[in-house]
């Protein structure tokens, strides 16, 4: 079956770094992405990675092994609006997205 | 634009009554889903269509209808509703599942009650 699996929920602390990670096994790759969710509010696009590697966005950097099926999530100089529910999804063999369970971040001051 | 936009915001049922949720992009998509996100579960794909008059079974299907008439329209029909139907609904879209297009943007979801 298909699956993918992140931490349930994870606390930082106000201008820290926070990892998430994120395994799968799925039917295929065709890019890893992640989602932002706060509570009550629909999911936001984050980064998309296709390649092994490192992309880097402002605060956020996401990065890509697909020999080992992993991904993490960075995030610098944490702010209080970030705490929110992170999502890792895969998009397999039919171009569908396979979703985790989903991080809740708790950001403490 | 006005992206992906949900009709009702929030709606109670009573066991056996049917509604539609009512979803709209304004982006030009070809693609367009329907999702449903229970606490604790990742998102699970109900429906999803690649084109108007195109539509194809997700991962739960059962209990469900759609139909895609125009670009813009995505319907999600629920007959005979039931408790385990309590969730949030999420539709979404994508220009395509290729090429870069792959993105899917959310519209901000129906929450729906049965009881």
């Amino acid at each position: 079956g298909q699956n993918i699996d992140q931490p349930t929920e994870m606390t930082a602390t106000e201008g820290a770094i926070v990892q998430i990670n994120c395994t799968y096994q799925t039917s295929g790759f065709n890019g890893l992405f992640w989602y932002q969710q706060h509570a009550g509010e629909a999911p936001t696009f984050l980064s998309y990675n296709v390649l092994d590697g490192l992309e880097e966005k402002g605060r956020f950097s996401s990065f890509l092994s697909r020999s080992k099926g992993y991904s993490y999530l960075l995030l610098k100089e944490l702010q209080m609006k970030d705490s929110a529910s992170y999502l890792c999804a895969v998009l397999d063999s039919n171009y569908q997205l396979i979703w985790g369970a989903g991080t809740k971040l708790i950001i403490k001051p | 634009n006005a992206g992906v936009t949900q009709t009702p915001k929030f709606r109670i049922l009573k066991i056996g009554q049917s509604m539609t949720l009512q979803c709209t992009q304004d982006m030009n998509h070809n693609y367009m889903y329907w999702y449903r996100q229970d606490p604790g579960m990742g998102l699970k794909l109900i429906y999803y269509s690649v084109g108007a008059g195109i539509t194809d079974k997700g991962e739960v299907p059962n209990g469900y209808n759609v139909s895609r008439s125009t670009t813009e329209d995505f319907p999600l029909r629920l007959e005979l509703a039931a408790p385990s139907q309590t969730s949030v609904y999420f539709c979404a879209s994508s220009y395509s599942t290729g090429e870069g297009g792959e993105t899917q943007y959310f519209g901000p979801g129906t929450r729906l009650l049965v009881l």
